[in-house]
């Protein structure tokens, strides 16, 4: 059974920086692009990042700005997503996402920016 | 780039069919596959059609994706609604690798 399950998330201050983890299991994690998305307390759904099977392409929202890293560790099957100077409006759940035919979610992880 | 609109909310009575729309801006809606998420409060979403049309194992054949290229939309169609089915709904496709999402369709099985 595929599984992704999200950690990191929590409570940080306007301009600090967060890691997502989002950890894989019942699939072989270097076989497939992985995406994060995420959503904003009561509204839709908002695409980030996705990263190539072996991490060679990434692809970015614009409005990230550079802000957010996205990178993976196939050996660990892990995949990661680095969130630096985080402002109020990046408090989302965020989710990750196996990409493939039918994508996989996961349960995704709260980060709330608040002074 | 291109967006994709979809109606807010959308309203039927158990046992109906309903189509959710989703129109493409810019582009053609055949010329990227689009897949359809499923969402109830307080959980992930997951995958009711994937490439237009495909169903997951396990969604049930009530569930049914199609494109029109004459309006350049896609659409979900829900039959024998279940108050299961009640959910917010939506569409996303692709513009080279990054992903556009729909603003998602709110259905209410009344």
């Amino acid at each position: 059974e595929v599984q992704l399950v999200e950690s990191g998330g929590g409570s940080v201050q306007p301009g600090g920086s967060l890691r997502l983890s989002c950890a894989a299991s019942g699939f072989t994690l270097s076989r497939y692009w992985m995406t994060w998305v995420r959503q904003a307390p009561g509204k839709g759904l908002e695409w980030l990042a996705n990263i190539k099977q072996d991490g060679s392409e990434k692809y970015y929202l614009d409005s990230l700005k550079g802000r957010f890293i996205i990178s993976r560790d196939n050996a660990k099957n892990s995949l990661y997503l680095q969130m630096n100077s985080l402002r109020a409006d990046d408090t989302a759940v965020y989710y990750c996402v196996r990409e493939f035919a039918a994508a996989s979610w996961g349960q995704g992880t709260l980060v709330t920016v608040s002074s | 780039n291109f967006m994709l609109t979809q109606p807010h909310s959308v309203s039927e009575s158990p046992g109906k069919t309903v189509t959710i729309s989703c129109t493409r801006s810019s582009g053609s809606i055949a010329s990227t596959f689009v897949q359809w998420y499923k969402q109830r409060p307080g959980s992930s979403p997951t995958t009711v059609i994937y490439e237009d049309h495909q169903r997951p194992s396990g969604v049930p054949d009530r569930f049914s994706g199609s494109i029109d290229s004459s309006s350049n939309s896609a659409s979900l169609t829900i039959s024998g609604l279940k108050t299961e089915d009640e959910a917010d709904y939506y569409c996303q496709s692709y513009d080279s690798y990054n992903w556009v999402f729909g603003g998602g369709t709110k259905l209410t099985v009344l």
